[in-house]
């Protein structure tokens, strides 16, 4: 069982709230990603981070924010939740690159969003 | 265009029986190719990882196979458990940066009858 944790599992909130997704891992992970999936669909890359200050956009275009001051923690923060942004999100981590390629990523339960 | 396609969608088996899952992709350059299994509203779980010299790696009931001549993989599934029931992702890592980026497949629902 890995060892990155997403809170909170299900989340139903109105327009216009802000909202934040928790993500931490205890791995000592560097790279961090949030991925964002619609039922059925494959997951797309929304943030990811090399480590601690080091934030980047993915490849699907997503009005959320995150940050990454900790290495174990990287939440991710929607400014004014709109029902386009019901979804699910996953965060996940994995092993430095110089550890070699093929390092594991490990995936969290997923924050099923859903705006209302 | 970098992107990962599985087959079939969805597939209903008998519990007990065996089944292969397909995933053709078109990733440059290649790393390797990861299946993962997510059960409904969770996050994946990694079954296997295989580089560009390995054809095959097992993980107890599951076992995949690889050609990367082809680009080509399978998942084969033995002796199917109700447990089964998921959605099988293959995702492909490229090496063409320092991220690795992964190419995930819409996946293959499975659904394990008794």
């Amino acid at each position: 069982e890995a060892d990155i944790y997403q809170t909170p599992r299900y989340l139903v909130i109105g327009t216009g709230k802000k909202i934040t997704l928790e993500c931490s891992q205890t791995m000592g992970h560097d790279k961090m990603y949030w991925y964002q999936q619609d039922p059925g669909m494959e997951l797309h890359l929304i943030h990811y981070s090399y480590g601690v200050n080091s934030t980047e956009k993915g490849d699907l275009s997503s009005e959320s924010t995150v940050s990454r001051i900790r290495t174990e923690h990287f939440p991710l923060t929607l400014e004014s939740a709109r029902p386009s942004h019901t979804s699910q999100y996953l965060c996940a981590s994995s092993a430095p690159s110089g550890t070699g390629m093929n390092t594991e990523a490990f995936f969290g339960q997923g924050t099923r969003l859903t705006v209302v | 265009k970098n992107q990962v396609e599985q087959s079939p969608q969805s597939l209903i088996i008998l519990e007990g029986k065996n089944c292969t899952l397909q995933c053709n992709y078109t990733v440059s350059p290649f790393s390797n190719l990861r299946w993962y299994k997510q059960d409904t509203g969770r996050g994946p779980v990694s079954l296997t990882i295989m580089t560009f010299s390995e054809n095959t790696k097992s993980n107890g009931r599951y076992t995949a196979t690889l050609d990367a001549d082809t680009k080509q993989s399978s998942l084969h599934i033995t002796a199917s458990q109700l447990s089964d029931s998921a959605s099988y992702i293959c995702v492909v890592a490229d090496r063409g940066s320092t991220l690795g980026r992964l190419y995930f497949g819409r996946g293959t629902q499975l659904t394990v009858w008794p």
